[in-house]
């Protein structure tokens, strides 16, 4: 398997432009996650999906974020408007499931998107 | 709430070993992991502890004390490719979220 699989690799915006950042996730993993990681703020999970359905979105900082999952092997993540304190690398990882549902505590992360907004 | 705490940083010479520690606090506990972050990289999954005890892989080495809230990376035979970020991260409570520690930025000199 390739991995997760995220594009782009470097996104350069101007303040104000939408910005849609991709992932696939390694197929046959039933949780996908959207993670940001700055300096002041480490790694700070955005929002996760179970079977293509968002579960939990309370780290998406503002109404700007927003993220979707069409089927099981395509995820977006948008900023519309983005802010240069958007600046940040963006990256997905996915998971597997245990026998019993739930999520295993390993995590496959893809390469990230370094996202600057200008 | 859920926090976990390591140290910013630690230098250590190749061919030493190096404890990382990690301490958490969190509303029910379903393991602790740790992960390696080289720079400008993803994060790599490197060990998992659920239950008491030393889980040994290769050179490193992760150790967990549930009643003390405390885990720890070990990493022995230190190679300059160590170098790198190390992250603490657990899953509490009723969900599948993993939070993170903010890492320890280890340095291994010649």
């Amino acid at each position: 398997d390739a991995g997760v699989i995220q594009s782009p690799r470097h996104e350069v915006t101007e303040m104000g432009q939408e910005v849609t950042l991709r992932c696939k996730p390694i197929s046959g993993h039933d949780y996908l996650f959207w993670y940001r990681q700055t300096m002041m703020r480490g790694l700070e999970l955005l929002i996760y999906f179970n079977n293509n359905v968002p579960i939990d979105d309370s780290g998406m900082p503002e109404d700007r974020f927003s993220a979707k999952m069409p089927n099981a092997s395509f995820s977006t993540l948008k900023i519309q408007p983005s802010e240069p304190r958007d600046s940040a690398v963006y990256f997905c990882a996915s998971s597997p499931r245990t026998s019993g549902g739930a999520a295993k505590n390993i995590q496959y992360f893809g390469a990230g998107t370094r996202l600057s907004v200008l | 709430g859920q926090s976990l705490e390591q140290p910013s940083e630690v230098t250590a010479v190749e061919g030493a070993i190096v404890q990382i520690n990690c301490t958490y606090q969190t509303s029910g506990f379903y393991g602790l992991s740790w992960y390696q972050q080289h720079d400008g990289g993803a994060p790599t999954f490197l060990s998992y502890n659920a239950l008491d005890g030393l889980e040994e892989t290769g050179r490193f080495s992760s150790f967990l004390s549930r009643s003390d809230s405390y885990g720890y990376l070990l990493l022995q035979e230190l190679q300059m490719k160590d170098s790198a970020s190390y992250f603490c991260a657990v899953k509490g409570g009723a969900t599948n979220k993993l939070i993170f520690g903010t890492g320890t930025l280890l340095a291994v000199q010649p």
